[in-house]
């Protein structure tokens, strides 16, 4: 069936660098996204969403965009901080059921000094 | 504090033997939802219920039951038929009316031997 997918499952970004985590979907009915980060042994924590009638989002120093032409999620950490090193998940909601999610595979972040 | 309790945090079990996994709520949220999490691997959906007394199968839904009695609880029996029943185990929680994203617990990472 259709997924959500990510391009790298490893990041090294060095501190204070910028870093982006891609992701690709293939469900053209999604309707909302999500990014999540993932310490190890925790469970998932929200980071932020977006709706699919818009292509950008904006947190604290963080940064989501959607292009639903080419089906692409990306999230934009600033200043990446030692703490950022996780796991990011993108995830989905292919709209047949509010809160059934779709999870790419995940792409680990490592902060170097 | 509000937020989702999941225990135990490390459950270990031998072949052929059910066990139960415990997730509680106090966040008022209608839906829950139960996922797996795989080495390396995203989350896989493997029950939900949106409203007390009601449930449905998600993607991996075979050799595991739920109930949900209270809509604090939605407790997941992973049964003697799942094949491979070591794994990090999830539970979210989520308010339908306001479209929030879900909220996770910190997990229960079940051993079978």
């Amino acid at each position: 069936g259709e997924s959500v997918g990510l391009h790298l499952p490893t990041l090294s970004v060095q501190e204070g660098d910028n870093s982006i985590i891609n992701c690709a979907y293939s469900n053209s009915a999604s309707d909302y996204f999500i990014w999540y980060k993932q310490e190890s042994g925790k469970g998932p924590q929200f980071i932020i969403d977006i709706r699919s009638n818009m292509d950008k989002r904006q947190g604290q120093r963080v940064t989501v965009l959607l292009n639903k032409t080419v089906k692409h999620l990306s999230l934009q950490i600033a200043a990446t901080q030692p703490g950022d090193s996780a796991v990011y998940f993108c995830a989905e909601n292919t709209g047949d059921s509010w809160g059934k999610l779709q999870f790419g595979a995940g792409t680990q972040v490592v902060v170097t000094p | 504090d509000g937020g989702i309790t999941q225990s135990p945090k490390y459950l270990f079990r031998k072949e052929g033997q059910n066990v139960t996994l415990s997730c509680e709520q106090n966040l008022n949220h209608d839906a829950m939802y139960w996922y797996r999490q795989d080495p390396g691997q995203g989350l896989r959906l493997i029950y939900y219920s949106q409203i007390v007394n009601d449930f449905q199968k998600g993607d991996i839904a075979e050799g595991y039951s739920v109930s949900r009695e209270k809509k604090e609880s939605f407790p997941l029996t992973v049964t003697s038929a799942q094949k491979n029943p070591t794994a990090f185990y999830l539970c979210a929680s989520g308010d339908r009316r306001y479209n929030s994203p879900l909220h996770f617990g910190n997990g229960t990472r079940l051993t079978v031997t």
